[in-house]
């Protein structure tokens, strides 16, 4: 059990464009949903937290207007990054946990999405 | 203020050898601790875990003790094999953040 999925895992967008990452927890209910963001050879980097039917709360120095979490559903949460450009290239990494579940103190993580802006 | 502190890398061993990788933490409270490993090109999966002082995780030879008295957490395993290879993180959850160690990355050879 707890299997976090994300699509896309490969994605290359032209510098302008915006590209949506969707997370789903695949046989728990995500209540709550983290993004994070990994470069190479570096640890994770938490960009924001996510609670179902709220709004996200976003680490200090990451640009919520660029970009948008969506947590709609307890399986769905969606990352798109706005206009994008070729700084933003990085691994992006979706990971939940269910409040409810006997392991609330684990966070299960998606594989990751590698998003190239040309 | 909470952190992990994690030995750094890269290590490189031979098969069948015996892995330690250090981790020491700092947190107020009681948080739980874990080791995550990663794949290239995938997420992170759970490894091993430990809530409180004195517990052991333990998973697919790799284990790690809660050491409250040394703020520990080193992950150990008695014999490598080349599919370890792959980037090992230290992490604690204080219950409202996860806090990771830069990661440390073992290559094993035959």
């Amino acid at each position: 059990g707890a299997v976090v999925s994300q699509h896309p895992s490969r994605v290359i967008c032209k510098s302008g464009t915006s590209v949506k990452i969707e997370c789903r927890s695949l046989d728990f209910q995500a209540t709550t949903m983290f993004w994070y963001r990994q470069f190479p050879k570096q640890s994770l980097m938490l960009m924001a937290t996510s609670n179902e039917g709220s709004k996200a709360t976003y680490e200090q120095g990451v640009e919520k207007d660029k970009f948008l979490i969506n947590h709609a559903s307890l399986t769905l949460s969606t990352l798109t990054v706005t206009s994008a450009h070729p700084e933003d290239s990085s691994f992006y990494i979706c990971s939940a946990r269910d409040l409810w579940r006997g392991d609330a103190d684990t966070q299960y993580f998606g594989p990751g999405t590698r998003l190239t802006v040309l | 203020g909470n952190s992990v502190t994690q030995m750094e890398g890269p290590v490189t061993l031979s098969e069948e050898a015996f892995l330690t990788i250090n981790c020491t933490y700092t947190a107020t409270g009681y948080p739980s601790l874990f080791w995550y490993v990663q794949y290239p090109g995938e997420g992170l999966q759970l490894l091993l875990k430990a809530t409180k002082a004195d517990d052991k995780g333990s998973n697919k030879g790799f284990e790690a003790t809660y050491r409250k008295e040394t703020t520990s957490f080193h992950l150990e395993k008695g014999s490598v094999q080349v599919s370890d290879s792959a980037v090992y993180f230290c992490a604690l959850n204080t219950g409202n953040q996860f806090y990771f160690g830069t990661g440390t990355s073992l290559t094993v050879i035959p």
